[in-house]
């Protein structure tokens, strides 16, 4: 099925481990787009690439890193995991420049940091 | 800076109800406004799209209206019905950016 495909759907991490969270599309979007979601809190934007070879820091960047491997993919990393992190994670993608198109969002990775 | 808001938090009402879940922002200068369904523990659907220069979009039992100018956006559901219980949330397109803004949501239950 067409869409995005974020790996893995859930997991639990201890205090300093590292990881990374994958997410691919496959409906040849340019943008991408990490997203956290906390109780209370809404959706925060975390990283976005706007366009391959492109990356920029949204309103939650601390703690985290990304990749925009190619067209298709865009990985969250976490460097040192904290308790602080625990979170539900959301990559969504967009063709941007067109005003008549909006997000497509995966399913999600719950995290837990112990 | 742009902040979305969504009132009420959560909503309660018995099936076949027509209810409206409200949405504001603070700037008026936005690319789109999209409606979003999520369901608990699942991602988020695309409900409604509503560009800038729109007034309102239908879908089904859904109709969303955008009013720019005094940064509103409503969701209206026709005849409400168990399987619409889900969170409600909005997210604006800030001109000249490629994010959403979010808002926090409305948690809608309907009864049967």
């Amino acid at each position: 099925n067409a869409g995005v495909t974020q790996t893995p759907k859930f997991q639990v991490l201890k205090t300093g481990q590292s990881m990374t969270l994958q997410c691919a599309q496959d409906m040849n979007h340019n943008s991408m787009y990490w997203y956290r979601q906390d109780p209370g809190m809404g959706l925060r934007l975390i990283y976005y690439s706007a366009s391959e070879g492109t990356t920029d820091k949204g309103e939650v960047p601390n703690g985290y890193n990304v990749s925009r491997l190619n067209k298709r993919e865009f990985s969250l990393r976490l460097e040192s995991a904290a308790p602080s992190q625990t979170s539900v994670y959301f990559c969504a993608s967009r063709v941007p420049g067109r005003r008549d198109y909006g997000y497509t969002f995966g399913s999600g990775t719950r995290l837990t940091v112990v | 800076k742009q902040e979305v808001t969504q009132i009420p938090a959560a909503l309660s009402v018995p099936e076949g109800e027509n209810l409206v879940l409200n949405c504001s922002f603070t700037d008026s200068a936005i690319y789109n406004l999209q409606w979003f369904r999520q369901d608990p523990g699942k991602g988020l659907t695309s409900l409604l799209l509503i560009q800038s220069s729109q007034r309102e979009q239908t879908s089904g039992r859904l109709n969303a209206s955008l009013d720019k100018s005094s940064g509103r956006s409503t969701l209206y559901i026709a005849a409400s019905q168990p399987g619409d219980s889900a969170t409600y949330l909005c997210a604006v397109s800030p001109s000249g950016t490629y994010k959403y803004i979010f808002g926090t949501g409305t948690r809608l239950k309907v009864l049967a």
